[in-house]
């Protein structure tokens, strides 16, 4: 099976910088997402790893470890409206099927 | 512009009762999924299609079913309606099997 854990909640200042970790044991891994959910909304794409390494896209940073089974999403400059809960969800192949599988999500609070 | 709705947006139904949830997509993506979202366990899927005429089981798929007869359209009936899918449902599409996801608006439906 696929097991995803990131943190329930975190709160962090306007401005600041605050880093969402997720860690995942899967078989067939073909990838990392990470969406963004407001609340009473549908999931919006932010970012997509499947290799090592960082990806930036402008506030937003997302990073993968393939070995370590690791991922943290990097918000930077925070602001009111990046409330939200951040989903991490891993991508898996096998038996000709693709399929995420999504964490339970990160609720993000960022405070004046 | 293209976009994914899902109808109706609120639904309150009894216990036994057949419902049908509407998904329509208008980006022509071969890929269409339905997710449940419950408090505590994330998005988890339901049921997917890879194409017209294609369906799959996902996770949750018990009590459920769905059919795929244009690109268009993906609906989710639950044949006898029980308490325990009273959930938020959504509907998704990709372009390709890996890529990123396109969620609808979601469904609230309440089984009492």
């Amino acid at each position: 099976g696929q097991n995803i854990d990131q943190p329930t909640e975190m709160t962090a200042t306007e401005g600041a910088i605050v880093q969402i970790n997720c860690t995942y044991q899967t078989s067939g891994f073909n990838g990392l997402f990470w969406y963004q959910q407001h609340a009473g909304e549908a999931p919006t794409f932010l970012s997509y790893n499947v290799l090592d390494g960082l990806e930036e896209k402008g506030r937003f940073s997302s990073f993968l470890s393939r070995s370590k089974g690791y991922s943290y999403l990097l918000l930077k400059e925070l602001q009111m409206k990046d409330s939200a809960s951040y989903l991490c969800a891993v991508a898996y192949s096998g038996a000709g099927s693709y399929q995420l599988t999504f964490g339970k999500g990160t609720k993000l609070s960022v405070i004046p | 512009d293209a976009e994914i709705t899902q109808s109706p947006r609120h639904k309150i139904t009894e216990t036994g009762r057949q419902v049908t949830l509407a998904c329509h997509q208008t980006w022509n993506h071969n890929n269409m999924f339905w997710y449940r979202q419950d408090l505590g366990h994330g998005l988890r899927l339901i049921h997917y299609s890879y194409g017209v005429q294609d369906t799959n089981k996902g996770e949750v798929s018990d009590g459920y079913s769905v059919s795929r007869s244009n690109t268009e359209d993906l609906p989710l009936t639950l044949e006898s309606a029980a308490s325990s899918q009273t959930s938020v449902y959504f509907c998704a599409s990709s372009e390709s099997v890996a890529g990123e996801q396109f969620f609808g608006p979601g469904t609230r439906l309440t089984v009492l």
